[in-house]
């Protein structure tokens, strides 16, 4: 079974500065997706990017981009230019991209504080 | 609607007694899933629901917990004789499809709190 970790519970950056969000998987397979979800203090769980295995190049939406390295099986996020709005929990996940494994398997989270 | 929808958005209840949680997907998605999601601790994939496909039930802990979708639309969770430790945020979400990445959309949660 895939597993996802976060090993970072906590982190901090000043607002502006760049941070970068770790996250390891482990899985056999050679096709699969990854994605980077937020979850503010409202619960709602949005999705900030993803990332497809078979695409060597990294994803980015804006000031949020990902250090996709698929032998090392790492998913980083990368957070430019914080704002005091990025404060959440970040979850990353992994998605099987064969059929009848379509749940999202997900980390256990990493609190984001944004210093003003 | 726009987007996921579920109600209630906060339940209390008490120990023993069953309780039943609503999700509202966004209109055409035929993916539909249940997560759990304990304090301070990530989403527990609980059930996922794929047009009329046979559920993937694997996620769910105990014959407590069942789940339905009527009509391949609105899904509804039960929970017969709640436990302190169901308390928890229930999240669902929905997709236009399984297993080729499109995006999964997720509500804003119930949260069920077992006095």
């Amino acid at each position: 079974a895939q597993t996802v970790t976060q090993s970072q519970p906590e982190m901090s950056v000043q607002e502006a500065e760049t941070v970068t969000l770790s996250c390891t998987y482990d899985t056999s397979e050679s096709d699969y997706y990854l994605f980077w979800y937020k979850q503010p203090p409202s619960r709602q769980m949005i999705l900030v990017i993803r990332q497809e295995a078979y695409k060597q190049q990294n994803a980015t939406e804006n000031r949020f981009s990902v250090n996709f390295q698929k032998a090392a099986k790492s998913f980083s996020l990368k957070i430019s230019d914080s704002q005091l709005g990025d404060a959440a929990m970040y979850f990353c996940a992994y998605r099987s991209a064969w059929g009848g494994s379509e749940k999202l398997v997900f980390g256990k989270g990493t609190k984001l504080t944004v210093n003003p | 609607g726009a987007g996921v929808s579920q109600s209630p958005s906060n339940k209390v209840t008490e120990k023993g007694k069953d309780v039943e949680l609503r999700c509202d997907p966004i209109s055409g998605h035929t993916a539909l899933y249940w997560y759990r999601q304990s304090l301070g601790q990530g989403l527990e994939f609980l059930i996922y629901f794929q047009g009329n496909s046979a559920p993937d039930k694997s996620g769910l802990p105990s014959d407590r917990f069942s789940a339905e979708r009527t009509g391949g639309s609105v899904s509804t969770l039960t929970i017969q004789r709640t436990q302190q430790e169901d308390s928890a945020v229930y999240l669902c979400a929905s997709s236009a499809t399984g297993g080729d990445g499109n995006t999964i959309y997720f509500g804003e949660g119930s949260w069920l709190t077992v006095v």
